[in-house]
Parts: structure tokens; C-alpha cells; sequence
């Protein structure tokens, strides 16, 4: 069974500051990874997916993953926050080519003048 | 191009009782897929539809079910309510399967209390 672990329930940045979201996975078989991210009040929306190309995957809003399997890491990073960005993070991971997501605990990225 | 559209937003229920969910998608989309999103359990995947058929499902009872339609709206279903139901209910549409899709889109979700 996959599983995913986000380091951090809480991250907090200043603005302009790098922007690093930790995400661990735990699978058996090659992963499909995702980022997704939750405004205040707001649905979900889709940052960035890996499904096996790729191991840099570069996403909306400026946000990149890079899949690491050494590691079995997809860390979310930018390189400069804005006050926008500020908002529940969410790392997934699916295997076997279905798309069956097992979702972290999501990360709550602040960010702070 | 009009978004996912989630019909009731907001629902109280009682235990016992059942509920149907709708989600609209975007014109064009066949996938749909539904999430629940709890304080304590956090974001799970319940299932997938493509083109009237469910082509994948999360680890939920089968007091959860659903429905997709030839014009792709979708419905799901929660019989004999439990407390523990209450949750955000999430749709989303893809144009292709969610596994393949270039991205997805979210409804705003529906909001269901069970008392």
C-alpha cells in the first residue's frame, strides 16, 4: 500500500523567500506524485503531477517538484513566496497507472511580510 | 467557459437518512471524480467516472456510491448517514482519465452536516 508523509503541518516564509513543502512517499511500484493546493475557503486546485517522465516537474503559479526515488521525496519548492501563495498544501501519490490517490496530511504554508 | 458546478452547497442531514451529491463539469469533460475532505481523516479519494463507467474507487463502504450520466453529470449517493459523514464533498473534471489528464478542475464542494 502507498503512502505519503509531508514533513511539517505548518511552514512559514516571508515574502520573497524560498518556498520548500516536504513530501515523502512510501510505494512498492513506480508512483504517479501530485501537488495540490487549497485556498482559504476555497476547492482544490491542481499545482503539478509526476507520472514518470520528467523528474522535474514545473507546475502554475511558479511551483516545481522534483521526484527524487533515491530519496522517494517530491518536494514542492519556489523560489520567492508572495502573500497569495499563502494557503494548505497537499501532497498525493497513486501507483500502478490507476489513479487511486492516497493524500498527506497537507501543509499549511504562512506567509508573513 | 462556465467551471464544476456543486449542487446543494450546503446540506444538514440526520443520522439514517441518505443524500445525493451532483457535480456539473466543464463542457467537453468525460472524468469526473469525488473526494471527502474531513477535519480528522483528512483528504480521501472515493471514486472515478469516465464516460458512465467507474474506473476507479477508494477505500469506502458501499453505502457510498455514484452515478455519471451520457452528459457527463455526475451524482453520488450516501445511504444510511452516519456522524461521521459529515465532510466537504469535492467533484472535479478532466477532459481525459485523472491519471492522464493535463489538469483538473475543482468544484467549490458541498459542505454536508449529519446531526
Amino acid at each position: 500500500a502507498q503512502s505519503v508523509t509531508q514533513l511539517g503541518s505548518h511552514v512559514s516564509v516571508s515574502e520573497g523567500a524560498l518556498v520548500l513543502l516536504r513530501c515523502n512517499y512510501s510505494s512498492s511500484v513506480p508512483p504517479y506524485l501530485f501537488w495540490y493546493v487549497q485556498y482559504p475557503n476555497q476547492g482544490l486546485q491542481l499545482l503539478l503531477k509526476y507520472t514518470s517522465a520528467a523528474t522535474l516537474v514545473k507546475g502554475i503559479n511558479g511551483f516545481e517538484a522534483e521526484f527524487k526515488k533515491s530519496e522517494t521525496s517530491f518536494h514542492l519548492t519556489k523560489p520567492s513566496a508572495h502573500m497569495s501563495d499563502a494557503a494548505e498544501y497537499f501532497c498525493a501519490v497513486s501507483v500502478g497507472g490507476s489513479y487511486i490517490p492516497t493524500f498527506g496530511r497537507g501543509t499549511s504554508l504562512i506567509v508573513h511580510p | 467557459k462556465a467551471g464544476v458546478t456543486q449542487t446543494p452547497r450546503y446540506l444538514i442531514k440526520t443520522r439514517g437518512q441518505q443524500v445525493t451529491l451532483s457535480c456539473s463539469p466543464i463542457s467537453g469533460h468525460r472524468s469526473v471524480s469525488w473526494y471527502q475532505q474531513t477535519p480528522g481523516q483528512g483528504l480521501q479519494f472515493l471514486f472515478e467516472y469516465f464516460s458512465e463507467t467507474q474506473i476507479n474507487k477508494g477505500n469506502f463502504p458501499g453505502r457510498f456510491s455514484g452515478r455519471q450520466f451520457s452528459n457527463s453529470r455526475s451524482e453520488m449517493n450516501v445511504s444510511t448517514l452516519e456522524l461521521g459523514d459529515s465532510a466537504l464533498y469535492l467533484c472535479a473534471s478532466s477532459a481525459v482519465t485523472s491519471g492522464d489528464q493535463e489538469t483538473q478542475y475543482f468544484g467549490p464542494g458541498t459542505r454536508l452536516l449529519v446531526l
